[in-house]
């Protein structure tokens, strides 16, 4: 089946540094890639939708400059958090769909600002 | 504003029960909805979905049904087991072919006790 591989699984970072979590499609094309935000005993908040090759387009209230998104491949989609700061915190998840495949998840990353 | 309500954020079932879910939404006509299990600190595993012209869906122990005139769905756990104790989140999803984002619930935290 369709497996979405996502790095760090957990990353602790400085306030004022970047961070940098891979999202990978590992056996299937990804055209659209989702990143989602979770803060605790909520629901996942989503962020922005990338397609392949263009520009994210991001949900209201998300900064475009602060979090980046890079899709440059079928298979690989990045999201930086520039300059985070401790309301940064929180769990970021990935998904992509393909043109055979619902919606697979990654595992998440914890991301921690100090 | 789309609005989506899942019954309690814990739900405490004995070990052999069935378990039922609920989730009510309302200013939103899904295509589709989806029902996703969530472990703490791992993303959404997909479990089900149910299309709108479609009233019920099982597979194995899982049976969701949909009923859009009351714009509901019951998700059910028979002869649920300890390893059942999750989150289970409820997700529409407004039209198919993959490149659309899904809006979530909060989830309903089951615990299955021996």
């Amino acid at each position: 089946g369709a497996v979405v591989s996502q790095h760090p699984s957990w990353v602790i970072c400085k306030s004022g540094t970047s961070v940098k979590i891979e999202c990978r499609s590992l056996d299937f094309q990804a055209t659209t890639m989702f990143w989602y935000r979770q803060f605790p005993k909520q629901s996942l908040m989503l962020m922005a939708t990338s397609n392949e090759g263009s520009k994210a387009t991001y949900e209201q209230g998300v900064e475009k400059d602060k979090f980046l998104i890079n899709h440059a491949s079928l298979t690989l989609s990045t999201l930086t958090v520039t300059s985070a700061h401790p309301e940064d915190s929180s769990f970021y998840i990935c998904s992509a769909s393909g043109e055979y495949y619902g919606y697979t998840f990654g595992s998440g990353t914890r991301l921690t600002v100090v | 504003s789309q609005k989506i309500e899942q019954n309690s954020e814990a739900l405490n079932i004995q070990e052999g029960k069935t378990a039922t879910l609920t989730c009510n939404y309302t200013n939103y006509s899904p295509a589709y909805l989806q029902w996703y299990r969530q472990d703490p600190g791992r993303g959404p595993v997909f479990l089900l979905l149910i299309r709108e012209n479609e009233k019920e869906k099982r597979k194995e122990r899982l049976k969701v049904t949909f009923d859009t005139t009351l714009k509901q769905s019951l998700f059910h756990i028979t002869a649920s087991q300890p390893a059942d104790s999750a989150t289970y989140l409820c997700v529409l999803e407004p039209g198919g072919g993959g490149a659309d984002g899904l809006t979530f619930g909060k989830g309903t935290h089951l615990i299955i006790q021996p």
